[in-house]
């Protein structure tokens, strides 16, 4: 079946401008995580969401990253006035309701912000 | 808070050579362990993961690890590796009642033909 994908694969922007990552988590997967991976601080956990309950918005590096899902399916990461150490890439991971599941990872959106 | 070490950052090989990498986790409770492979190119796929049981884990293409609860460490082992290894391998943790992965640094190795 299809796998967790992400859009764009690339995005470059300027610093101050807002930016939307989109994920589409594998169909039926009631788990959605987004990652950040870069040079210098390896792979982060960003925020959780799981099912209606409320997202573990804990990895979140401040207020300009914000993360929602819709229908309990596609989720959009934003980052707002966005500045050069926000580059990265950013990975979006789903699984099912059972924390022994595998977390299944996307390609990814790097982001470079000029 | 939970931490992930992995020691070697580089490592180069030559095939049918055996490979070992380390990694050790700072968490008190009861944990989740799991190795993540990026091959060039491509994204994250899980190489196996432990959970309960048996600590010595068998996972695809030939790799395996051994959970050693006393040394808090999770290595990952196989006994000849090919070309087609070289990647970027990455450890990761999650308290066993949470969700979030917590992962060390990752070791990229290049396996020469």
């Amino acid at each position: 079946g299809a796998g967790v994908s992400q859009s764009p694969s690339n995005k470059v922007t300027e610093k101050g401008k807002d930016v939307e990552l989109r994920c589409d988590p594998i169909s039926g997967h009631t788990a959605l995580y987004w990652y950040r991976q870069s040079l210098g601080q390896g792979l982060e956990f960003l925020i959780y969401f799981q099912g209606n309950s409320a997202p573990d918005k804990s990895g979140l590096p401040s207020d300009r990253f914000s993360a929602e899902r819709t229908g309990g399916s596609v989720s959009t990461l934003t980052i707002q006035r966005t500045q050069q150490e926000d580059s990265a890439v950013y990975l979006c991971a789903s699984s099912s309701e059972d924390r022994t599941d595998t977390q299944y990872f996307g390609p990814g959106t790097r982001l470079t912000v000029l | 808070a939970q931490s992930v070490s992995q020691h070697n950052h580089h490592v180069i090989l030559s095939e049918a050579a055996s490979l070992e990498l380390g990694c050790n986790y700072s968490y008190g409770g009861t944990v989740n362990l799991f190795w993540y492979v990026q091959y060039p190119g491509q994204h994250l796929q899980l190489l196996l993961k432990y959970f309960s049981g048996d600590p010595l884990v068998k996972g695809i293409k030939g790799f395996e690890a051994e959970f050693i609860k006393s040394k808090f460490s999770f290595n990952l082992r196989k006994p000849s590796v090919q070309w087609s290894d070289t990647a970027e391998y990455f450890c990761a943790v999650n308290a066993a009642a949470g969700n979030k992965l917590t992962f060390g640094g990752g070791t990229r190795v290049l396996v020469k033909p």
